[in-house]
């Protein structure tokens, strides 16, 4: 199994401009989570989904944030319009389940860069 | 208030040394508690899982502890490699749902 994949790998993009993040599940994982991840704030968990439905938004910073999962194998993570204090590492995870015992699986991650 | 602290922020040993990495939490109430080793530009990969009823677990050389009394986990290194360097992040989880709390990790950095 390729593991959870994201793209890109890396973005750098000017303030005010739209920000679209993409991630594949691992196959037959469930519930998807998308992370963000700064020096400053550590890890911080954005939304999760079960099933293709957004459970817990309560982490997305604002309404420039939005997530969707058309399906159960590709999510995105858009930030319209883009700001320079949204430059973070952005992870994917999926999990196998909704229990929350079970592990999650993290992406490689894409680094934003928004100047 | 829901918190992980870990200790140290960063640590630097020589290869073949043994560490210990330590956490603290507030977060009620308490579920489980996940130590994660995040290389660097990578995603981070669970090494251990502990309930309430265990005290210690083991995964290779890294041995995890709990004590849900003093709210405390440690994350013990034996026998360090140059392969262990990386972000040790401990994350507990706060009741049923999927509620976490990550620590603000520990640096380390194994040298030759």
């Amino acid at each position: 199994d390729a593991g959870v994949i994201q793209s890109p790998r890396h973005e750098v993009t000017e303030m005010g401009q739209e920000v679209t993040l993409r991630c594949k599940p691992i196959s037959g994982h469930n519930s998807l989570f998308w992370y963000r991840q700064t020096m400053m704030r550590g890890l911080e968990l954005l939304i999760y989904f079960n099933n293709n439905v957004p459970i817990d938004d309560s982490g997305m910073p604002e309404d420039r944030f939005s997530a969707k999962m058309p399906n159960a194998s590709f999510s995105t993570l858009k930030i319209q319009p883009s700001e320079p204090r949204d430059s973070a590492v952005y992870f994917c995870a999926s999990r196998l389940g909704d229990s929350p015992s079970y592990e999650q699986y993290f992406g490689p991650g894409t680094r934003l860069t928004v100047t | 208030k829901n918190q992980v602290e870990q200790s140290p922020q960063s640590l630097i040993i020589l290869e073949g040394k043994n560490c210990t990495l330590q956490c603290n939490y507030t977060v009620s109430p308490f579920s489980n508690l996940r130590w994660y080793k995040q290389d660097t530009g990578r995603g981070p990969v669970s090494l251990t899982i502990m309930t309430f009823s265990e005290n210690t677990k083991s995964n290779g050389r890294y041995t995890a502890t709990l004590d849900a009394d003093t709210k405390q986990s440690s994350l013990h290194i034996t026998a360090s490699q140059l392969s262990d360097s990386a972000s040790y992040i401990c994350v507990v989880r706060r009741g049923a749902g999927n509620m976490l709390t990550f620590g603000g990790g520990t640096r380390l950095m194994v040298k030759p």
